[in-house]
């Protein structure tokens, strides 16, 4: 089966530091894609930031960055200087492409609050 | 450009009436796609179309549930009979096409069964 898993359901930081939010995977595809996704309270899904399995080099979007290690089938998101715009929950997605046909299996959501 | 467009935006029916979403994915994007949210959940996937070929419709939790995209473009989904466990956000996203491209993400149908 193919899951996602996001251990943090709540998570908070203060304005201007660091959070990363950790993300787990299981499959035994050896091509996939791996996407973070934001959603604000306006439940607008916005992507953050994707990821190529067979790229090496993690993905970067100004201050948001992955940790991507394969071999751990881990994803982790990591997001600099933190701003009050980004308290959403953020979604760690994988996207399985199968026969013509392709969906993502999202996990369950990581609550962020930046606090002032 | 326009991104995805949904309607309506909240939909409020009672147990055992027809329902439809509507969805308008992005002009030129061959692939769209359906999921459910339920509250505090992540999504479900329900089904996806790619240009003129049979939907996968492997999401679908029940035979109650249907769509269909017309002229590779606006897609309704169908839920018929409904239950109180129904109730959720629909989200409808559409891609360039087949292949890891990003899903643009329409702003939701929240349904409520009473």
């Amino acid at each position: 089966a193919q899951t996602v898993t996001q251990s943090q359901p709540e998570m908070s930081v203060q304005e201007a530091e660091t959070v990363t939010l950790s993300c787990t995977y299981d499959t035994s595809e050896n091509n996939y894609y791996l996407f973070w996704y934001k959603q604000p309270p306006s439940r607008q899904m916005i992507l953050v930031i994707r990821q190529e399995a067979y790229k090496q080099q993690n993905a970067t979007e100004n201050r948001f960055s992955v940790n991507f290690q394969k071999a751990a089938k881990s994803f982790s998101l990591k997001i600099s200087d933190s701003q009050l715009g980004d308290t959403a929950m953020y979604f760690c997605a994988f996207m399985i492409s199968q026969g013509g046909s392709e969906k993502l299996v999202f996990g369950k959501g990581t609550k962020l609050t930046v606090n002032p | 450009g326009a991104g995805v467009s949904q309607s309506p935006s909240n939909k409020v029916t009672e147990k055992g009436k027809d329902v439809e979403l509507r969805c308008d994915p992005i002009s030129g994007h061959t692939a769209l796609y359906w999921y459910r949210q339920r509250l505090g959940q992540g999504l479900e996937f329900l089904i996806y179309f790619q240009g003129n070929s049979a939907p996968d419709k492997s999401g679908l939790p029940s035979d109650r549930f249907s769509a269909e995209r017309t002229g590779g473009s606006v897609s309704t989904l169908t839920i018929q009979r409904t239950q109180q466990e129904d109730s959720a956000v629909y989200l409808c996203a559409s891609s360039f096409q087949y292949g890891g491209y990003e899903q643009y993400f329409g702003p939701g149908t929240r349904l409520t069964v009473t």
